[in-house]
């Protein structure tokens, strides 16, 4: 079967790193996806990875390794507005999006 | 102005009762997905569609069913709805056009089913 594993609950302090891993196991690989979503809201695309390496977009980071089937979002600076939970999805052979369940990340001040 | 709608925001029913929720977006994609969103889970598919005459179904499709009425309006169905459809649902679209393929989300609609 096809499973993306992530933890449910972090948290980290204001103006410190966290990194938030996911593994998948899926029937083809087309890219990894995070994205942001805030309780109660839509999600929220952040980053995209289809070759291995890190994406570096602001204080926003996302790393691959396909041979590992791993990825992780880094997070600097944290400020309040980060809590949210943190959403890693993976495009299958058949071009559709698998989900993990989420990252709850809590900001401490 | 939104570019992925949904209407209702909220919407609460009764066991039995026929249900539809809708979808409209501004961004000219041609695909549109239909998922729920329950606490403690990924998000899963209901339904997709590619363009106005491609319908399919995703991992959990019993019970909803839909239509494409145009390339920018995609709308889901509960036929009959019962209790354990209580739900958070998101529309999304993307771009055929795009190497990702990114989907962007409609604001959600809360349905509780009594």
């Amino acid at each position: 079967g096809q499973n993306i594993d992530q933890p449910t609950e972090m948290t980290a302090t204001e103006g410190a790193i966290v990194q938030i891993n996911c593994t998948y196991q899926t029937s083809g690989f087309n890219g990894l996806f995070w994205y942001q979503q805030h309780a109660g809201e839509a999600p929220t695309f952040l980053s995209y990875n289809v070759l291995d390496g890190l994406e570096e977009k602001g204080r926003f980071s996302s790393f691959l390794s396909r041979s590992k089937g791993y990825s992780y979002l880094l997070l600097k600076e944290l400020q309040m507005k980060d809590s949210a939970s943190y959403l890693c999805a993976v495009m299958d052979s058949n071009y559709q999006l698998i989900w993990g369940a989420g990252t709850k990340l809590i900001i401490k001040p | 102005d939104a570019d992925v709608t949904q209407t209702p925001r909220n919407r609460i029913t009764k066991t039995g009762k026929r249900i539809m929720l809708e979808c409209s977006q501004t961004k000219g994609h041609d695909r549109m997905y239909w998922y729920r969103q329950d606490p403690g889970l990924g998000l899963r598919l209901i339904y997709y569609s590619f363009d106005v005459k491609d319908i399919n179904k995703g991992e959990i499709s019993d019970g909803y069913s839909v239509s494409r009425q145009a390339q920018a309006k995609f709308s889901l169905s509960l036929e009959s709805a019962i209790p354990n459809q209580t739900a958070l649902y998101f529309c999304a679209t993307s771009d055929l056009q795009t190497d990702t393929d990114t989907q962007y989300f409609g604001p959600g609609t809360r349905l509780t089913v009594l």
